[in-house]
């Protein structure tokens, strides 16, 4: 596609739910982001793959959360067991070089709400 | 990292240019600077980035003055779509092993007609 796809994008799950979001990024894009943007907040950095590999998951707020992208594409962030303050717009974005300056391409992001 | 600093928010109007000042007090010598804009329901979408002096491009302005130590994103004759979140990155791109991007919590444009 064109740009940087994301599903679903929107999502409700009951406290203690595992959820799955997936990002599909612009064709050949090496470096993934995922990001998670609070309710008047700016997005705020959760992990980065450099094709397959999983280079930072610094911003990973705990171990409910972890990312997937095994074949250097398609990127899976998966929250398990979701608590109310998971509840957030994910974003996820690609970007064509290896630094963080290169321009990043964002997708429309998933929200997620949490009961 | 940088610290920047840009106001919660500006008004403005139709057919205006609208300046954003963003402070850097902290900048570092490999750091550039970068723009993004967010609309609703939408990711952030990349503006404008520069190092020094001043950048255009179709769609904004950028300057920056000889001591780096904040810029200014220019809008020439903004439009009621121009209302958004505009947010101020500053970052090295020098190096690998990158991180992500560091948000603020931008400046929210309200354009009026």
């Amino acid at each position: 596609g064109a740009g940087v796809s994301q599903s679903p994008r929107y999502k409700v799950a009951k406290r203690g739910q595992d959820v799955a979001l997936r990002c599909d990024p612009i064709s050949g894009h090496v470096s993934l982001f995922w990001y998670q943007q609070a309710l008047g907040q700016g997005p705020e950095f959760l992990t980065y793959f450099q094709n397959e590999a999983q280079l930072d998951k610094s911003g990973l707020p705990s171990d409910r959360f972890f990312a997937e992208r095994p074949e250097g594409s398609v990127s899976t962030l998966k929250i398990q067991r979701t608590q109310q303050e998971d509840s957030a717009v994910y974003l996820c974005a690609s970007s064509s070089g290896f630094v963080r300056e290169t321009e990043q391409f964002f997708g429309p992001g998933t929200r997620l709400t949490v009961l | 990292l940088a610290k920047t600093t840009q106001p919660i928010s500006m008004d403005s109007y139709e057919g205006q240019e609208v300046n954003i000042t963003c402070s850097h007090n902290n900048i570092a010598t490999n750091d550039y600077i970068t723009w993004y804009q967010q609309f609703p329901s939408q990711g952030p979408r990349f503006i404008i980035q520069g190092y020094k002096t001043k950048v255009t491009n179709e769609v904004a302005s950028l300057f920056i003055p000889a001591d780096r130590k904040s810029s200014t994103l220019s809008l020439p004759r903004v439009s009621l779509s121009d209302t958004a979140v505009y947010y101020c990155l500053v970052g090295d791109r020098s190096g690998g092993g990158a991180d992500g991007l560091t948000f603020g919590k931008g400046t929210h444009l309200i354009i009026q007609p």
